[in-house]
């Protein structure tokens, strides 16, 4: 059974700091990797992919992946109120790139 | 609007009374999936669909039955309500294009008594 886990949190940080979110991964032979934002209510939606190792950035979002470790994370940087929400870690296993396994997800708290 | 639309939004329904939820993607994508998401469990993907006419389990397809006849629909039925069916249900859809990109509905709220 791939496993994807995460922190569930509440992880608070203050307004303008960097929060890091933390997922790691059992199948070794995953090929990409996702981080969803999702507001409490809402559905999902993608904030980040990546797919080889190292760092990815996007605007104030990093994300970081280390194979080896079997381990990707994501960074906010200058963490606004508006970033509260619960965050997924989502993993591709198979060869047709449509079995997603999902995390239960880290819930982030900004401060003002 | 490019969407994903679910109907209905909210359900209840009791043990064993067959029901079924509509997803329909207006983006003319080849992949859809349906999740369900519970407290503490995150997203579960039950089933996926690579093109009309293929389907696929997930990790939970237990209880559920799909079927893609035409490229924009993909609906779940339940043949036989379980309480442990309720929970919360995504549909979404990515096209091949921008095959990871998944767009979600805006989800079914289903309670089984």
């Amino acid at each position: 059974q791939k496993e994807v886990e995460q922190n569930s949190g509440p992880l608070s940080v203050p307004e303008g700091a960097i929060a890091s979110l933390n997922c790691t991964y059992s199948d070794r032979g995953s090929q990409s990797f996702f981080w969803y934002r999702q507001y409490s209510g809402k559905s999902p939606e993608l904030i980040m992919s990546i797919y080889s190792n190292g760092d990815k950035e996007d605007g104030r979002f990093t994300a970081q992946l280390n194979k080896a470790s079997q381990y990707v994370s994501l960074l906010i940087r200058d963490s606004q109120p508006s970033d509260s929400a619960t965050y997924l870690c989502a993993v591709i296993g198979d060869n047709y790139g449509q079995n997603f396994v999902f995390g239960p997800g880290t819930r982030l708290s900004v401060l003002p | 609007e490019a969407q994903v639309t679910q109907n209905p939004r909210y359900l209840i329904t009791v043990t064993g009374k067959k029901l079924t939820v509509t997803c329909s993607q207006n983006m003319n994508h080849e992949y859809m999936s349906w999740y369900r998401q519970d407290p503490g469990l995150g997203l579960r993907q039950i089933y996926y669909s690579m093109n009309v006419e293929v389907t696929d389990k997930g990790d939970v397809p237990e209880g559920y039955k799909v079927s893609r006849k035409e490229k924009r629909n993909f609906p779940l039925i339940l043949e036989s309500p379980s309480p442990n069916q309720t929970s919360l249900y995504f549909c979404a859809s990515s096209g091949s294009g921008s095959w990871n990109e998944q767009f979600f509905g805006p989800g079914t709220r289903l309670t089984v008594l």
